[in-house]
């Protein structure tokens, strides 16, 4: 079964608008993590989320935590053409290693 | 920044041939992982590599794959007997730690025809 499951699977907005990303998960964590990938690159660490914090920011992402209902959100704000990616949560399964979801892919339109 | 490098970026092979897929991990990293991600969709996990061994590996890690940190930089995912839905970018991790942040590279683009 699916460890991380982002909705939506896309996300089409403007310049300048803000962009939710939300991701479910099925197991306790020790930590929640977010990824970028830009087109047939590699996937780059956005930001770490432990299971005892509830928000974290960094720049112009926020992420939240919601362990009672297993899942988190990415969000970013003031979104620039140069945010258009494919963005994945992460959390270690039962076998200790991080598996990704199906990713959201988000454009941002000039 | 120190970061993960994979050779060849792009590797066409035909079925049934055998490939080597390298990657140099991050020196003073200590978990390394082969993901791999056919075009647009998710992205698997393969295997994880701690201590010189295996860790783990997924259902997708058949006795066609192995893996192998033959002198302690280089980390490599041979691919015995390609077959045509072995076509995918494979990508090297490391971290250095096991809740620690992922460290990517590239990815090799493998085609098999």
């Amino acid at each position: 079964s699916q460890q991380g499951e982002e909705d939506p699977q896309a996300l089409s907005i403007q310049e300048g608008e803000n962009a939710t990303m939300n991701c479910s998960y099925k197991t306790s964590i020790n930590n929640l993590q977010w990824y970028r990938q830009n087109s047939g690159r590699g996937l780059v660490h956005l930001i770490l989320i432990r299971s005892n914090e509830r928000e974290k920011h960094s720049g112009r992402l926020r992420v939240t935590l919601d362990t009672s209902k297993k899942s988190s959100s990415l969000l970013i704000t003031a979104s620039r053409a140069a945010d258009t990616a494919s963005y994945f949560c992460a959390t270690l399964d039962y076998g200790q290693n991080f598996v990704f979801g199906p990713g959201t892919r988000l454009s941002v339109l000039p | 920044e120190p970061e993960v490098t994979q050779t060849p970026s792009h590797q066409v092979t035909q079925m049934g041939q055998e490939v080597i897929l390298r990657c140099v991990p991050i020196s003073n990293h200590l978990y390394f992982y082969w993901y791999r991600q056919i075009l647009g969709q998710k992205v698997e996990f393969l295997v994880s590599f701690y201590n010189n061994e295996i860790s783990e590996k997924s259902e997708i890690f058949d006795d066609q794959f192995s893996v192998e940190r033959p002198d302690g930089s280089n980390f490599t995912l041979k691919i015995r007997s390609t077959k045509l839905e072995d076509s995918a970018m494979y990508f090297c991790a490391s971290s250095p730690g096991i809740n620690s942040p992922l460290h990517f590279g590239n990815g090799t683009r493998l085609t098999v025809t």
